[in-house]
C-alpha cells in the first residue's frame, strides 16, 4: 500500500533485550516517521526523520533510537525493552500537506 | 503547540442513523486538518482533508467535515451509517504546507454501529 511496508508485522520480545523495527518506503520522500499506538493516547511521535542520518525526537522518545542510513530504511531501536514498550508501532512518509501514508503497523508485546 | 481533541472516545450509532465524530482543534498558524480512519487490525487510511479551500470537505465512504474556524471545529459526519462503517477514527492537525510538518493527533473515537 502506497510503498511503505514494517517488519516484523508481529514480534515477542523479553524484558531487557534490544529490538529493531524497519520500515521501508519505495516513493523517495524524505520525511520519515516513527509513531506508537495506544489505547486512550491516539498516536504518539516517536521520533522522525528528515533525511539521510537527519533525525529528530518526538514527545515519547527515551528509551528509543533511530537510524536512517538510506533514503528508503528508517530503523527504530528498543535499546533495552521494558513492558511499558509494549504497543503497536506504525511508520509513516510524508508528502506536502496531503498527510502522511502509513504503513500496516508492528505489534511488539515486551513479556 | 498545535493540538487535537476529540470529544468521546466511544461513540455508538444505530445502522441508518447520523454519523457525528466531534474534533477541535488548537493551532497557532492556519492549520491544515485531516480525518483518518483506522479498520481493526489495519494502519490508518485517509478519510478526508481540510487544506485550505473549500470549508466543507468531502470524504471516501459518504463522510464529510466541515472546517469552522470561528469554533475552531472540524467534525466528521456521514447522513446514514453502515455496518461496515465501524472503525477507529482519527482527527490530526498540521501546521503549514511543506511535507517536514508533523501531524498531531487527537486520542481518537471508536465508532460501533449496531443493527
Amino acid at each position: 500500500d502506497a510503498g511503505i511496508t514494517q517488519s516484523p508485522r508481529h514480534k515477542v520480545t523479553e524484558t531487557g533485550t534490544p529490538v529493531t523495527l524497519r520500515c521501508h518506503q519505495t516513493e523517495n520522500h524524505r520525511y520519515m516517521y516513527w509513531y506508537r499506538q495506544d489505547p486512550g493516547h491516539g498516536l504518539r511521535l516517536i521520533h522522525y526523520s528528515y533525511g539521510v542520518k537527519d533525525t529528530d525526537k518526538g514527545e515519547v522518545s527515551d528509551g528509543y533510537s533511530v537510524s536512517r542510513s538510506k533514503t528508503e530504511d528508517f530503523l527504530l531501536t528498543l535499546e533495552s525493552a521494558t513492558s511499558s514498550q509494549t504497543s503497536v508501532y506504525f511508520c509513516a512518509i510524508s508528502a506536502q500537506i496531503y498527510g502522511y501514508t502509513f504503513g500496516s503497523g508492528t505489534r511488539l508485546t515486551v513479556v | 503547540a498545535q493540538s487535537v481533541t476529540q470529544l468521546g472516545s466511544h461513540v455508538s450509532v444505530s445502522e441508518g442513523a447520523l454519523v457525528l465524530l466531534r474534533c477541535n482543534y488548537s493551532s497557532s498558524v492556519p492549520p491544515y486538518l485531516f480525518w483518518y480512519v483506522q479498520y481493526p487490525n489495519q494502519g490508518l487510511q485517509l478519510l478526508l482533508k481540510y487544506t485550505s479551500a473549500a470549508t466543507l470537505v468531502k470524504g471516501i465512504n459518504g463522510f464529510e467535515a466541515e472546517f469552522k474556524k470561528s469554533e475552531t471545529s472540524f467534525h466528521l459526519t456521514k447522513p446514514s451509517a453502515h455496518m461496515s462503517d465501524a472503525a477507529e477514527y482519527f482527527c490530526a492537525v498540521k501546521e503549514g504546507d511543506d511535507s517536514g510538518s508533523r501531524l498531531t493527533f487527537g486520542e481518537g473515537t471508536q465508532l460501533t454501529v449496531n443493527p
